[in-house]
Protein backbone atom coordinates (compact mmCIF):
# COMPACT_ATOMS: atom_id res chain seq x y z
CA UNK A 1 0.00 0.00 0.00
CA UNK A 2 1.88 3.28 -1.28
CA UNK A 3 1.65 6.47 -0.36
CA UNK A 4 1.93 8.92 2.53
CA UNK A 5 0.81 7.95 6.43
CA UNK A 6 0.62 10.74 9.32
CA UNK A 7 -0.56 9.47 12.82
CA UNK A 8 -2.45 9.85 14.89
CA UNK A 9 -5.12 11.27 13.22
CA UNK A 10 -6.93 12.40 16.63
CA UNK A 11 -4.57 13.32 19.42
CA UNK A 12 -5.03 14.84 22.69
CA UNK A 13 -3.14 16.35 25.22
CA UNK A 14 -2.62 18.21 28.81
CA UNK A 15 -0.93 22.12 28.50
CA UNK A 16 2.86 21.80 29.10
CA UNK A 17 3.44 18.60 27.03
CA UNK A 18 5.29 17.75 23.90
CA UNK A 19 4.20 15.55 21.22
CA UNK A 20 5.26 14.06 17.72
CA UNK A 21 3.48 13.93 14.98
CA UNK A 22 4.51 11.41 12.44
CA UNK A 23 4.48 11.84 8.95
CA UNK A 24 5.65 8.41 6.80
CA UNK A 25 6.02 7.78 3.08
CA UNK A 26 7.06 5.67 0.86
CA UNK A 27 6.69 6.93 -2.58
CA UNK A 28 10.14 8.18 -2.48
CA UNK A 29 9.93 11.97 -2.69
CA UNK A 30 12.90 14.05 -1.47
CA UNK A 31 10.73 16.78 -0.28
CA UNK A 32 7.87 16.87 2.45
CA UNK A 33 6.14 19.82 3.91
CA UNK A 34 4.62 20.57 7.23
CA UNK A 35 1.32 23.03 7.53
CA UNK A 36 -1.04 24.12 10.04
CA UNK A 37 -4.63 24.51 9.72
CA UNK A 38 -7.06 26.53 12.22
CA UNK A 39 -10.79 26.59 11.70
CA UNK A 40 -11.97 28.10 8.67
CA UNK A 41 -8.31 29.26 7.56
CA UNK A 42 -6.16 28.24 4.60
CA UNK A 43 -2.87 26.41 5.20
CA UNK A 44 0.33 27.90 6.74
CA UNK A 45 3.89 25.99 6.55
CA UNK A 46 5.24 25.28 9.32
CA UNK A 47 8.70 23.24 8.18
CA UNK A 48 9.71 22.14 4.77
CA UNK A 49 12.78 19.34 3.92
CA UNK A 50 13.92 19.25 0.24
CA UNK A 51 16.43 16.66 1.43
CA UNK A 52 17.97 14.16 4.16
CA UNK A 53 19.41 16.18 6.78
CA UNK A 54 18.35 19.46 6.09
CA UNK A 55 15.32 21.16 6.81
CA UNK A 56 14.02 25.10 6.65
CA UNK A 57 11.68 27.31 8.83
CA UNK A 58 8.25 28.14 7.16
CA UNK A 59 6.56 30.83 8.30
CA UNK A 60 5.37 29.71 11.74
CA UNK A 61 8.46 27.75 13.44
CA UNK A 62 8.25 29.12 16.82
CA UNK A 63 7.27 26.27 18.95
CA UNK A 64 7.83 22.99 16.49
CA UNK A 65 10.65 21.01 15.68
CA UNK A 66 11.39 18.61 13.07
CA UNK A 67 13.92 16.23 11.71
CA UNK A 68 14.76 14.61 8.79
CA UNK A 69 17.58 11.82 9.16
CA UNK A 70 16.12 9.43 6.53
CA UNK A 71 14.19 9.85 3.14
CA UNK A 72 10.83 8.30 4.22
CA UNK A 73 10.17 10.04 7.45
CA UNK A 74 9.52 13.46 8.17
CA UNK A 75 7.99 13.94 12.41
CA UNK A 76 6.97 17.04 14.17
CA UNK A 77 7.32 17.75 17.29
CA UNK A 78 4.96 20.64 18.98
CA UNK A 79 6.71 21.69 21.90
CA UNK A 80 5.32 23.20 25.16
CA UNK A 81 6.74 26.69 23.96
CA UNK A 82 3.52 26.66 20.86
CA UNK A 83 1.10 28.87 22.69
CA UNK A 84 -1.80 27.64 20.95
CA UNK A 85 -1.08 24.37 19.44
CA UNK A 86 -4.97 23.09 19.08
CA UNK A 87 -5.41 22.44 14.99
CA UNK A 88 -5.19 20.51 12.21
CA UNK A 89 -1.59 19.18 10.68
CA UNK A 90 -0.76 18.64 7.35
CA UNK A 91 1.89 16.43 5.95
CA UNK A 92 2.71 16.82 2.26
CA UNK A 93 5.21 15.28 -0.02
CA UNK A 94 6.40 17.47 -2.78
CA UNK A 95 6.74 15.56 -6.41
CA UNK A 96 10.46 15.97 -7.27
CA UNK A 97 9.64 16.84 -11.17
CA UNK A 98 6.02 17.80 -11.14
CA UNK A 99 6.36 19.82 -8.04
CA UNK A 100 2.78 18.64 -7.26
CA UNK A 101 2.00 17.79 -3.30
CA UNK A 102 0.34 14.79 -1.81
CA UNK A 103 -1.13 15.68 1.29
CA UNK A 104 -1.90 13.09 4.27
CA UNK A 105 -5.04 13.27 6.15
CA UNK A 106 -4.03 14.84 8.64
CA UNK A 107 -3.61 15.18 12.60
CA UNK A 108 -6.12 16.94 14.77
CA UNK A 109 -4.32 18.02 17.88
CA UNK A 110 -6.59 19.02 20.68
CA UNK A 111 -4.62 21.29 23.91
CA UNK A 112 -7.09 20.03 27.02
CA UNK B 1 3.00 36.19 1.72
CA UNK B 2 1.29 33.76 -1.16
CA UNK B 3 2.10 35.29 -4.57
CA UNK B 4 -1.65 34.83 -5.43
CA UNK B 5 -4.96 36.39 -4.54
CA UNK B 6 -8.41 35.03 -4.83
CA UNK B 7 -11.89 35.74 -4.33
CA UNK B 8 -13.31 34.71 -0.85
CA UNK B 9 -16.75 32.55 -1.97
CA UNK B 10 -18.08 31.60 -4.90
CA UNK B 11 -21.79 30.25 -5.50
CA UNK B 12 -22.27 27.83 -8.67
CA UNK B 13 -25.51 26.34 -9.73
CA UNK B 14 -25.02 22.20 -10.00
CA UNK B 15 -24.70 21.41 -13.63
CA UNK B 16 -23.24 24.74 -14.66
CA UNK B 17 -19.89 25.58 -15.23
CA UNK B 18 -17.73 27.08 -12.30
CA UNK B 19 -14.77 29.39 -13.37
CA UNK B 20 -12.25 30.19 -10.60
CA UNK B 21 -10.21 33.13 -11.31
CA UNK B 22 -6.66 33.95 -9.42
CA UNK B 23 -4.39 36.70 -10.03
CA UNK B 24 -0.49 36.10 -9.71
CA UNK B 25 1.11 39.27 -10.88
CA UNK B 26 4.20 38.68 -10.18
CA UNK B 27 4.81 34.90 -10.94
CA UNK B 28 8.89 34.43 -12.23
CA UNK B 29 9.63 33.10 -15.73
CA UNK B 30 9.75 29.52 -13.94
CA UNK B 31 6.57 29.15 -11.63
CA UNK B 32 4.15 26.93 -12.55
CA UNK B 33 -0.01 27.76 -10.70
CA UNK B 34 -1.13 24.95 -9.05
CA UNK B 35 -4.11 24.30 -7.89
CA UNK B 36 -5.81 22.17 -5.31
CA UNK B 37 -8.98 21.43 -3.39
CA UNK B 38 -9.72 20.50 -0.16
CA UNK B 39 -13.03 19.32 1.51
CA UNK B 40 -13.89 20.03 4.65
CA UNK B 41 -11.68 17.83 7.23
CA UNK B 42 -9.48 16.32 4.86
CA UNK B 43 -5.89 16.81 2.96
CA UNK B 44 -5.78 18.91 0.00
CA UNK B 45 -6.06 17.29 -3.05
CA UNK B 46 -3.97 18.04 -6.12
CA UNK B 47 -6.43 19.37 -9.36
CA UNK B 48 -4.04 20.47 -11.98
CA UNK B 49 -1.00 22.58 -12.81
CA UNK B 50 0.62 24.51 -15.93
CA UNK B 51 3.34 26.99 -17.15
CA UNK B 52 2.05 28.73 -19.62
CA UNK B 53 -0.56 26.34 -21.96
CA UNK B 54 -3.94 25.59 -21.18
CA UNK B 55 -4.16 22.29 -19.68
CA UNK B 56 -6.79 19.92 -18.99
CA UNK B 57 -7.20 16.54 -17.39
CA UNK B 58 -10.39 14.75 -16.16
CA UNK B 59 -11.34 16.72 -13.17
CA UNK B 60 -10.50 20.28 -14.55
CA UNK B 61 -9.21 22.65 -16.84
CA UNK B 62 -6.69 25.69 -16.55
CA UNK B 63 -6.57 28.64 -18.69
CA UNK B 64 -3.46 30.96 -18.16
CA UNK B 65 -3.50 34.56 -19.42
CA UNK B 66 -0.92 35.07 -22.03
CA UNK B 67 1.14 37.61 -19.73
CA UNK B 68 0.82 34.26 -16.80
CA UNK B 69 -0.17 37.09 -14.63
CA UNK B 70 -3.70 35.47 -13.98
CA UNK B 71 -5.50 32.01 -14.41
CA UNK B 72 -8.86 30.33 -14.36
CA UNK B 73 -9.96 27.23 -13.13
CA UNK B 74 -12.83 25.93 -14.99
CA UNK B 75 -15.20 23.07 -13.42
CA UNK B 76 -16.98 22.32 -16.73
CA UNK B 77 -20.22 20.52 -15.03
CA UNK B 78 -20.40 21.33 -11.10
CA UNK B 79 -21.61 18.59 -8.70
CA UNK B 80 -22.56 19.06 -4.92
CA UNK B 81 -19.46 16.81 -4.51
CA UNK B 82 -17.22 19.99 -5.83
CA UNK B 83 -18.26 22.11 -3.13
CA UNK B 84 -15.23 22.69 -0.98
CA UNK B 85 -12.04 25.46 -0.97
CA UNK B 86 -9.82 25.50 -4.08
CA UNK B 87 -5.82 26.68 -3.44
CA UNK B 88 -4.32 28.80 -6.67
CA UNK B 89 -0.49 28.65 -5.70
CA UNK B 90 2.56 29.39 -7.69
CA UNK B 91 6.28 27.89 -7.53
CA UNK B 92 8.56 26.01 -9.39
CA UNK B 93 8.15 22.53 -9.95
CA UNK B 94 12.10 21.59 -9.35
CA UNK B 95 12.69 23.05 -5.77
CA UNK B 96 15.87 24.19 -3.93
CA UNK B 97 16.50 23.63 -0.60
CA UNK B 98 14.56 26.93 0.22
CA UNK B 99 11.60 26.81 -2.28
CA UNK B 100 9.00 27.12 0.08
CA UNK B 101 5.14 26.29 -1.19
CA UNK B 102 2.93 29.04 0.11
CA UNK B 103 -1.15 28.86 0.52
CA UNK B 104 -3.18 31.47 0.64
CA UNK B 105 -6.85 31.20 2.10
CA UNK B 106 -8.52 29.83 -1.42
CA UNK B 107 -11.44 30.62 -2.77
CA UNK B 108 -14.34 28.86 -0.73
CA UNK B 109 -16.69 27.36 -3.80
CA UNK B 110 -20.68 25.94 -3.00
CA UNK B 111 -22.29 24.44 -5.36
CA UNK B 112 -26.07 25.08 -5.16
CA UNK B 113 -28.84 22.26 -6.43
Amino acid sequence: DGGITQSPKYLFRKEGQNVTLSCEQNLNHDAMYWYRQDPGQGLRLIYYSQIVNDFQKGDIAEGYSVSREKKESFPLTVTSAQKNPTAFYLCALGHLNTGELFFGEGSRLTVL
Amino acid sequence: DAKTTQPTSMDCAEGRAANLPCNHSTISGNEYVYWYRQIHSQGPQYIIHGLKNNETNEMASLIITEDRKSSTLILPHATLRDTAVYYCIVSRAVKTSYDKVIFGPGTSLSVIP
